[in-house]
C-alpha cells in the first residue's frame, strides 16, 4: 500500500525555519513526481510546491517562492521542504501528496499533514 | 495566475438529492480540471481528474464534465457519507485549488 508519513512540524517563531520530511513507502519513488500543499486553519488548500521524480524541475507557488525549497532523496525516499524565513501566514498542516510522471497534475496519495504553527 | 472560484460555497440537501457544484477557471484550462474531496480532520482524496475522469475506486454516483472555463461536478444522490467539503484544481498553469464548498445533511 502507499503510504506517505510528514514528520518536522511544530512551533516556530516568525523569521525562523523549520525542515518537514515525507516518508513514501510502497511505490517506486523516484518514478512519481510529488507535492506539498498546505491547510491554514479552517481555509482552503492552496498547493505550495512540486517536484519531478528525478529532482530536476521544481515549482513553486508565488506566496513561497524564494523562501521555501522542495527536495528529494531517492535512496531515503524523502521528500523534504525546507521553509525559511517564515511568517505568521505560513501557519498550516502541510500535507505532502503523490502526483504521476507529470509534475503538475492531480495527487492521488496524501499523507496525514504535519502542522506547522509560525508564532512569537 | 489562473483563478478558479466554485458556486456555491456551501449547500444543504436531503439524503438521495442530487447535488451540483460548478467550477469556473479565469482563463481557458481546456479539461485540465480534478476534483477532491475532505472529510473533517481528514487529508483530501481525488475523485475525478481530467474534467470527468472517474478515480479507480470512487462510486459512481460522483461525475464530473466540462471544459474551457466551466465545469460541473454532481452527486447523483448523496449519501450520508458524502458530507465534505469538496475542492477543484486546475494544473493548466501551476496548480491553484478553487476555495471549496461545502455539503451538508439537509
Amino acid at each position: 500500500d502507499v503510504q506517505l508519513l510528514e514528520s518536522g512540524g511544530g512551533l516556530v517563531q516568525p523569521g525562523g525555519s523549520l525542515r518537514l520530511s515525507c516518508a513514501a513507502s510502497g511505490f517506486s519513488f523516484s518514478n512519481y513526481a510529488m507535492g506539498w500543499v498546505r491547510q491554514a486553519p479552517g481555509k482552503g488548500l492552496e498547493w505550495v510546491s512540486a517536484i519531478s521524480g528525478s529532482g530536476g524541475s521544481t515549482y513553486y507557488a508565488d506566496s513561497v517562492k524564494g523562501r521555501f525549497i522542495i527536495s528529494r532523496d531517492t535512496s531515503k525516499n524523502t521528500l523534504y521542504l525546507q521553509m525559511n524565513s517564515l511568517r505568521a501566514e505560513d501557519t498550516a498542516v502541510y500535507y505532502c501528496a503523490r502526483s504521476t510522471t507529470m509534475v503538475l497534475y492531480y495527487f492521488d496519495y496524501w499523507g496525514q499533514g504535519t502542522l506547522v504553527t509560525v508564532s512569537s | 495566475d489562473i483563478q478558479m472560484t466554485q458556486s456555491p460555497s456551501s449547500l444543504s440537501a436531503s439524503v438521495g438529492d442530487r447535488v451540483t457544484i460548478t467550477c469556473q477557471a479565469s482563463q481557458d484550462i481546456t479539461n485540465f480540471l480534478n476534483w477532491y474531496q475532505q472529510k473533517p480532520g481528514r487529508a483530501p482524496k481525488l475523485l475525478i481528474y481530467d474534467a470527468s475522469n472517474l478515480e479507480t475506486g470512487v462510486p459512481s454516483r460522483f461525475s464530473g464534465s466540462g471544459s474551457g472555463t466551466d465545469f460541473t461536478f454532481t452527486i447523483s444522490s448523496l449519501q450520508p457519507e458524502d458530507i465534505a467539503t469538496y475542492y477543484c484544481q486546475q494544473y493548466d498553469d501551476l496548480v491553484t485549488f478553487g476555495p471549496g464548498t461545502k455539503v451538508d445533511i439537509k
